[in-house]
């Protein structure tokens, strides 16, 4: 299975202001995928990042509010612009296995908005 | 639309004590069915993946098991170090040729000692 990190690990913010998070795999893939996991509910799919080609995003979710970059197949961002108290979640990248349709995920990024 | 529901919320034994989590699903089409387990302040980790009913899978002390409704993932002699949050997931077609992952808000599993 690939290892994944995230950049950062948590992080406090003030409203109106803008987080980029970082996603990097250790070996090259074809699709990312962003989640956002509130607590007590369940993972959620913000978007799907292909290389070289815009982003898919889920019911609910703009690019204007969750941009996204997909550089080469090793590495994405999330960006979450104008920040809101309710945006105070986690946030999880992960990728698909070889050949396999289960998702491997990074550790997370923990976002507070004050 | 699929949905996806685990069941207990939480579950709490005691060292030793075996039992099952369940999580029951209505998708049309499935493609899939994993388990992951989840640590606090961390990202899921894989466990199983199940693709047909009546397919089991074991790992150490776990044991995931598929009907056509819902699976089971059993949980023998458990130990602290079991104590997480297990996850379920389920794989259907979203059209296009693409899929979708459906989970399950979780089960969060507290082994005393």
């Amino acid at each position: 299975s690939a290892v994944i990190s995230q950049k950062p690990s948590r992080d406090i913010c003030q409203r109106g202001t803008s987080l980029t998070i970082q996603c990097q795999v250790d070996s090259q893939v074809t699709m990312m995928f962003w989640y956002r996991q509130q607590p007590g509910q369940s993972l959620t799919l913000i978007a799907t990042a292909n290389q070289g080609s815009e982003a898919t995003y889920e019911s609910g979710f703009v690019i204007d509010k969750f941009p996204i970059s997909r550089p080469n197949l090793t590495f994405s961002t999330l960006t979450v612009s104008n920040m809101s108290p309710e945006d105070s979640s986690i946030y999880l990248c992960s990728v698909e296995g070889t050949d396999t349709y289960e998702q491997y995920f990074g550790p997370g990024t923990r976002l507070t908005v004050t | 639309e699929d949905q996806v529901t685990q069941s207990p919320e939480a579950l709490r034994l005691q060292e030793g004590e075996s039992s099952s989590l369940n999580c029951s699903y209505t998708v049309s089409g499935l493609r899939g069915l994993f388990w992951y387990r989840q640590d606090p302040g961390k990202g899921p980790e894989f466990l199983f993946t199940l693709y047909s009913a009546g397919e089991e899978k074991e790992k150490e002390r776990l044991k995931a098991t598929l009907t056509k409704k819902e699976s089971f993932l059993h949980i023998t002699a458990p130990k602290p170090e079991d104590s997480a949050t297990y996850l379920c997931a389920v794989l259907s077609p979203a059209g296009a040729g693409s899929y979708q992952l459906t989970f399950g808000k979780g089960t969060k599993l507290s082994v005393i000692p």
